[in-house]
């Protein structure tokens, strides 16, 4: 219940296309969906990330769009860039009384081809 | 304004020996968490620490221990090291409270392999 499924696993987008990453989880407690770019060598930084009260979320060329009774959410990144060539992770969390933890999917690598 | 930063950048250990990982949060941060990053993985959160206390732990043995200092830094201990320890150890800062605690600032990491 406490898994983050991501898919797909690689993906390879022509410059100025359209990059589509799926993630879906189970357990419905989790109430924060963030995603993560994260670049060879260097931690994952927070890209942009979604509540459950909200379908869609845009911020400049990155979407999150959010099924809440499918239990799926998706990053859109319009007009791809070769500097977005990078691996990107999907992740959700919960508040509890004790703050939040993340559970973060298996990632996505992705190259944007000039 | 500093990021969160960890030493050492890369690590390497053999089979049975004990390591120590610190990291110092962002500047104003006062809650520190450790990730474990397998290779093609996405980070498996180790534990949380919060007011010098650890506050929440995944599902990781008791081989994995922490510190926080007054100061909010942390330290992460592993012992008995495994070949299957050999990983980037990621640290992870926020700030106590709602809306502010969700944001995760995280370091470089260490890469530590086990021989």
């Amino acid at each position: 219940q406490q898994q983050v499924k991501q898919s797909p696993q690689s993906l390879i987008v022509q410059k100025g296309g359209i990059s589509i990453i799926n993630c879906a989880y189970e357990n419905t407690a989790f109430d924060y969906f963030p995603w993560y770019q994260q670049f060879p060598g260097k931690g994952p930084a927070l890209l942009i990330a979604i509540r459950p009260d909200v379908s869609e979320k845009k911020e400049g060329r990155f979407t999150i769009s959010f099924n809440k009774s499918a239990k799926q959410f998706s990053l859109h990144i319009m007009d791809s860039q070769p500097g977005d060539s990078a691996t990107y992770f999907c992740a959700a969390s919960m508040l509890s009384p004790l703050g939040q933890n993340f559970v973060f999917g298996p990632g996505t690598r992705l190259s944007v081809l000039p | 304004d500093a990021g969160v930063t960890q030493s050492p950048t890369h690590l390497i250990k053999t089979r049975g020996q004990q390591v120590t990982l610190r990291c110092s949060p962002k500047s104003g941060h006062d809650t520190v968490s450790w990730y474990q990053q397998a290779l093609g993985q996405g980070p498996q959160f180790i534990f949380q620490y919060y007011e010098e206390e650890e506050r929440q732990r995944g599902n990781f043995p008791d081989r994995f221990s922490g510190h926080q200092f007054p100061n909010y830094s942390s330290e992460l201990n592993v012992n008995a090291l495994l070949l299957g320890d050999s990983a980037l150890y990621l640290c992870a800062s926020t700030l106590a409270g709602r809306g502010s605690n969700e944001k995760l600032f995280f370091g470089s990491g260490t890469q530590l392999s086990v021989l």
